[in-house]
């Protein structure tokens, strides 16, 4: 299996310009979530989906963020504009339930700058 | 000057010693606890979970332990190796928001060879 795949693995803007960050989790989890680590606020919970179903966005900062999961094998997280404070490693993970564990699979992530 | 962030605890270890790392969680209503590894450059990794109804769990080199009473965590690695330095983060879940984990600040394990 090729794990948790994101895309762009870095990217770099300028301020006020649209970001779309991509996620593919592995075949057959059917929950994924967005994270956002920074040094100054750790690994932060952004939103998280069951079965394609947005269930807890309370993590996401402001408008400016949105995330989708059209299917099972696809979710974005846009942001639109970008801001300076918005720079940070974005990780999407998958879960999956195994022998009593709830096991998470986090992509290698992507490294957004915006400047 | 100073550096602006979070101040992760750090442990040095050497090559071949146990390593004892500490977290402690926030919500006493907390049933679910996860322990990650996060190399440089990569996602958070799992290692291993306990839920509130036991206070060990063991794999393989490591285990975890909980105390609910005072609300704290360990996970113990044996042997520690080279490979284990990383940061490692503990997270909990409770079962009202299965889904939703709060990490911890994590700690930062350096092994010296």
């Amino acid at each position: 299996d090729a794990g948790v795949i994101q895309s762009p693995r870095h990217e770099v803007t300028e301020m006020g310009q649209e970001v779309t960050l991509r996620c593919k989790p592995i075949s057959g989890h059917n929950s994924l979530f967005w994270y956002r680590q920074t040094m100054m606020r750790g690994l932060e919970l952004l939103i998280y989906f069951n079965n394609n179903v947005p269930i807890d966005d309370s993590g996401m900062p402001e408008d400016r963020f949105s995330a989708k999961m059209p299917n099972a094998s696809f979710s974005t997280l846009k942001i639109q504009p970008s801001e300076p404070r918005d720079s940070a490693v974005y990780f999407c993970a998958s879960r999956t339930y195994r022998d009593g564990s709830y096991e998470q699979y986090f992509g290698p992530g992507t490294r957004l700058t915006v400047t | 000057g100073e550096s602006v962030g979070l101040h992760l605890p750090t442990l040095s270890v050497q090559e071949g010693d146990n390593s004892i790392i500490n977290c402690a969680y926030s919500n006493s209503a907390s049933d679910y606890f996860i322990w990650y590894k996060q190399e440089s450059g990569k996602g958070p990794q799992f290692i291993i979970d306990i839920r509130s109804n036991m206070d060990k769990r063991q794999g393989q080199r490591v285990t975890v332990l909980l105390n609910k009473t005072v609300k704290h965590l360990s996970l113990q690695i044996a042997a520690t190796q080279p490979g284990d330095s990383a940061v490692y983060f503990c997270a909990e879940n409770d079962n009202t928001n299965a889904g939703k984990s709060t990490f911890g600040d994590g700690t930062t394990l350096t092994v010296k060879p």
